[in-house]
């Protein structure tokens, strides 16, 4: 059975780093690219970048080139998002998913990450 | 790159039909048969419904159809169901450099 497992909910204050995961199971991790997709409170779903675990070629929405770092850990069949400064504007849900097909067929459960001071 | 357009809201009554429209342009939807369907219910991970445009993966029912004209990609439910109530999100493929843009989303109502 295919799964993606995301980490917890997060706290944090602006200006604090941050890296929350995404780990698969169920399949041949290094197969497939594997997609983040943010979702601000109240609303709709947006492209955040993609990443194959097999050779790390990573690619980035526009919106968020030079915001987020993704990245993986083929070893652990695990994908990252990360921050390095926090804005209140990041308080959102933050979903990993598997792309097949050019579309996402596997999500993960969500992480929540909240800044707030 | 702008979001896809879709309705904010559609309604129906149980065992009547509803359509989503998705509307891009012609340097995503118009370009690519590559469109592809979520549902998302309150509190939950969005779910795939239709991908590549008019495919269903295995285990979504076959009430649920896509199709697409020009820059136009269309969500069909047939025979609703109070089950089918949640928010209907479209996507397309735009390019190497935009990757993926999703609609706005469209709160579906089952009466």
């Amino acid at each position: 059975e295919v799964q993606l497992v995301q980490s917890g909910a997060e706290v944090k204050k602006p200006g604090e780093s941050l890296k929350i995961s995404c780990k698969g199971s169920g399949y041949s991790f290094t197969s497939y690219w594997i997609g983040w997709v943010r979702q601000m409170p109240g609303k709709g779903l947006e492209w955040m970048g993609i990443i194959y675990p097999g050779d790390s070629d990573t690619r980035y929405s526009p919106s968020f080139q030079g915001q987020v770092t993704i990245s993986a850990d083929k070893s652990i069949s695990t994908a990252y998002l990360q921050w390095s400064s926090l804005k209140a504007s990041d308080t959102a849900m933050y979903y990993c998913a598997r792309l097949r097909d050019s579309s996402f067929d596997y999500w993960g459960q969500g992480t929540l990450v909240t800044v707030s001071s | 790159q702008s979001a896809l357009t879709q309705p904010a809201s559609v309604s129906g009554s149980p065992g009547q039909s509803i359509t989503i429209s998705c509307t891009g342009t012609s340097s995503d939807v118009g370009s690519y048969n590559l469109v592809s369907w979520y549902q998302q219910h309150p509190g939950k991970a969005p779910k795939l419904m239709i991908y590549e445009g008019s495919k269903r993966p295995s285990g979504v029912s076959n009430r649920f159809s896509g199709s697409k004209s020009g820059n136009t990609a269309s969500l069909t439910i047939s025979g609703l169901q109070a089950e089918d109530e949640a928010d209907y999100y479209c996507c397309s493929y735009a390019g190497s450099s935009t990757l993926g843009v999703f609609g706005g989303g469209t709160k579906l109502t089952v009466l």
